[in-house]
């Protein structure tokens, strides 16, 4: 079956700019996260969902971050006035919540952002 | 969560096992090990875990320690498609846990 995707797969965007980056998860997972991988490190936790509602915000770095799933599926994580620094590779994974899945997250490809 | 150290970089020759080692000395007795490993470009992908006993699975072995202080990912018969960053990480439950990712092991294969 399809797998976790993101869109865009890559995104340039100017210092101040505002962006917007989707993650379509695994159908009828229930939870979703969203991490950011800077160059050479591992993947950063930023936010979790489960279902519509935001479980556990506390990666999130500042209040330019905002992630939301209104319909419990898709995610769109926003980020407001661009920062050099927000330049990374942010990743999406999905999981199911059947305790048969060991917690196993599923991840999409990532969304490089490139903040000029 | 409790820390683990891997070792920066390993490298190994094609066809032959890889032992990549972990270690978790402040582990908690609900932790579970869990391995994933990140190909170049792609996202990362579960390879295996295990909380006592020695697992094993289509893509690989773990074995646990019997202190459950350090744990080794291995590879039976290495390909160029092992080349990966692999991450040891432990989780508390399954419930909600985020993953909490180090900076892992680098293996390069050798042809």
């Amino acid at each position: 079956g399809a797998g976790v995707s993101q869109t865009p797969s890559n995104k340039v965007t100017e210092k101040g700019k505002y962006v917007e980056l989707r993650c379509d998860p695994i159908s009828g997972h229930t939870a979703l996260y969203w991490y950011r991988q800077s160059l050479g490190q591992g993947p950063e936790f930023l936010i979790y969902f489960q279902g519509t509602g935001a479980a556990d915000d506390s990666g999130l770095p500042n209040d330019r971050f905002f992630a939301v799933r209104p319909e419990g599926s898709v995610s769109t994580l926003k980020i407001q006035r661009t920062e050099r620094g927000d330049s990374a590779v942010y990743l999406c994974a999905s999981r199911s919540l059947d305790p048969a899945s060991y917690n196993e997250q599923f991840f999409g490809p990532g969304t490089r952002l490139t903040v000029l | 969560d409790a820390k683990t150290t891997q070792p920066n970089s390993m490298e190994s020759n094609e066809e032959e096992p890889v032992h990549l080692p972990c270690n978790h000395s402040t582990i908690s007795g609900t932790d579970y090990i869990h391995w994933y490993r990140q190909l170049p470009s792609q996202g990362p992908e579960y390879v295996i875990h295990g909380l006592t006993s020695n697992v094993n699975n289509r893509m690989a072995s773990l074995a646990i320690a019997e202190d459950r202080k350090s744990s080794t990912l291995i590879l039976h018969r290495a390909t160029l498609r092992d080349a990966a960053v692999y991450y040891c990480i432990l989780i508390s439950n399954f419930g909600n846990e985020k993953l909490t990712f180090g900076t892992g092991t680098r293996l390069t294969i050798i042809p």
